[in-house]
């Protein structure tokens, strides 16, 4: 039982490049999240899913798209980064009734020059 | 935007010390977590706190929930250097269990 994994682990990115950042859960969870994290900010939520085809936008959603094809994965993409997106970026998991108790993923540290 | 205001935003002390971390916000929750976060990892959690004044123990940590359900604290009896590491407060609201994190306590423990 992995719990959440992130893909990759570390990404250096140039301005306007894209990429994708991939999450999966082998929890059976509903509900899946994309937070970035930043020194003094805490986690900030920029989109999350309640099932499988669904997707919606949390609080700092600008720049990201984000899919959830198959239940088990969240992908998160940046399609023209920029350096305000250099961050450290966590996915989350859990079921629909547990009252946020989220499972977090390893994180993915991004840098944009 | 709901806020929830975390203080100290650091702490360092000696093995042995007691301290108190404190998580405030003006809205109210519908439930409460705490989660530590080691350096290079993912938060974990520790504890969910739903009801106002609920207090719940795990092993030396204490946490409470205010009456009101808007804000909680955590308590650690004689610290341990094992007790670094980052504590984060997290508010649910009831749509999609969605949290509001805290701005986080970097909490150092030395012998």
């Amino acid at each position: 039982n992995a719990g959440v994994t992130q893909t990759p682990k570390f990404r250096v990115l140039k301005t306007g490049q894209s990429m994708t950042l991939l999450c999966a859960q082998d929890m059976n969870h509903e509900y899946m999240y994309w937070y970035r994290q930043d020194p003094g900010m805490g986690l900030r939520l920029i989109h999350y899913s309640v099932g499988e085809g669904t997707t919606a936008k949390g609080e700092v959603p600008d720049g990201y798209n984000v899919s959830r094809l198959k239940k088990q994965n969240f992908l998160l993409g940046l399609e023209s980064a920029a350096p305000s997106q250099t961050s450290v970026y966590f996915c989350a998991s859990t079921y629909y009734d547990r009252l946020g108790e989220q499972y977090f993923g390893p994180g993915t540290r991004l840098t944009v020059t | 935007t709901q806020l929830l205001e975390q203080s100290p935003q650091f702490l360092s002390i000696q093995e042995g010390e007691n301290l108190t971390v404190y998580c405030n916000s003006s809205s109210v929750f519908s439930s409460l977590q705490w989660y530590r976060q080691e350096p290079g990892e993912g938060p974990v959690l520790l504890v969910t706190v739903v009801t106002g004044g609920e207090v719940k123990k795990l092993k030396r940590l204490t946490f409470q929930f205010g009456d009101a359900r808007k804000d909680s604290s955590l308590h650690i009896t004689a610290a341990q250097p094992g007790d670094t590491g980052l504590y984060l407060c997290a508010g649910a609201t009831g749509t999609a269990s969605k949290l509001t994190f805290g701005t986080g306590t970097r909490l150092q423990v030395t012998l």
